[in-house]
């Protein structure tokens, strides 16, 4: 069964203190790796698509980087701006086009 | 360009009572899902469809849940009688056509909160 774990649940960060979030998954034959933004009240946001070990994709403060059994987020001189959930998703290839979702990681940013 | 829209956006019923969510996605999509959060836990799938047809209702959780997609526009998911656990965000998302590459980037609406008392 596709599984996505993330860790940790939740990451205080001072204002310009880079970190990294986890993402590790299960999936048979995986599809793409996805990477959304939620706020507080809305729906998720998308951020990156990876589709391959060794991949990275970049959107300023962000980088999102994948291997075999892991995907990072690592965001670099945060911003409180930065604060928000942040959701690991995959898709398989046995699965249709369903999305499988981490519980995500609550980010806050404090100035 | 409007984004997907979702109504209502909070609504609260007795046990065994009905509702009807509706969402509309972005003109030209095709692809329709839904997805539900409930306390505590991550967002799962419902199901899926392309235009009009049903592609995948394996994350409905049982036959109280019944969505709908007339015309290939907008959606319907009613669930009839609503129990306790039924609690939670129920989440429309749409993407335009399926391609090998798929790119991934599913766009959601801000979601529909349903409190069952």
């Amino acid at each position: 069964e596709d599984q996505v774990t993330q860790s940790p649940e939740a990451l205080r960060l001072q204002e310009g203190e880079s970190s990294s979030l986890n993402c590790s998954y299960t999936v048979s034959g995986l599809r793409g790796l996805f990477w959304y933004r939620q706020d507080p009240g809305k729906g998720p946001e998308f951020l990156f698509t990876l589709y391959s070990a060794g991949e990275e994709k970049e959107k300023e403060r962000l980088k999102a980087t994948l291997t075999k059994k892991e995907s990072f987020l690592h965001i670099t001189a945060p911003k409180p701006e930065d604060s928000a959930t942040y959701l690991c998703a995959v898709q398989g290839d046995t699965g249709g086009f369903k999305t499988i979702f981490g519980a995500g990681t609550r980010l806050f940013v404090k100035a | 360009e409007a984004g997907v829209t979702q109504f209502p956006s909070h609504s609260v019923i007795e046990k065994g009572q009905t509702v009807t969510l509706r969402c509309d996605p972005i003109s030209g999509h095709d692809n329709l899902y839904w997805y539900r959060r409930v306390m505590g836990k991550e967002i799962k799938f419902l199901l899926h469809f392309v235009k009009e047809s049903k592609q995948d209702e394996s994350g409905m959780p049982n036959n109280r849940f019944l969505a709908e997609r007339t015309g290939g526009t907008y959606s319907t998911l009613k669930v009839q009688p609503a129990e306790l656990e039924d609690s939670g965000v129920y989440f429309c998302a749409s993407s335009q056509d399926m391609s090998y590459r798929n790119t991934g980037e599913l766009f959601f609406g801000e979601g529909s909160r349903l409190t069952v008392l």
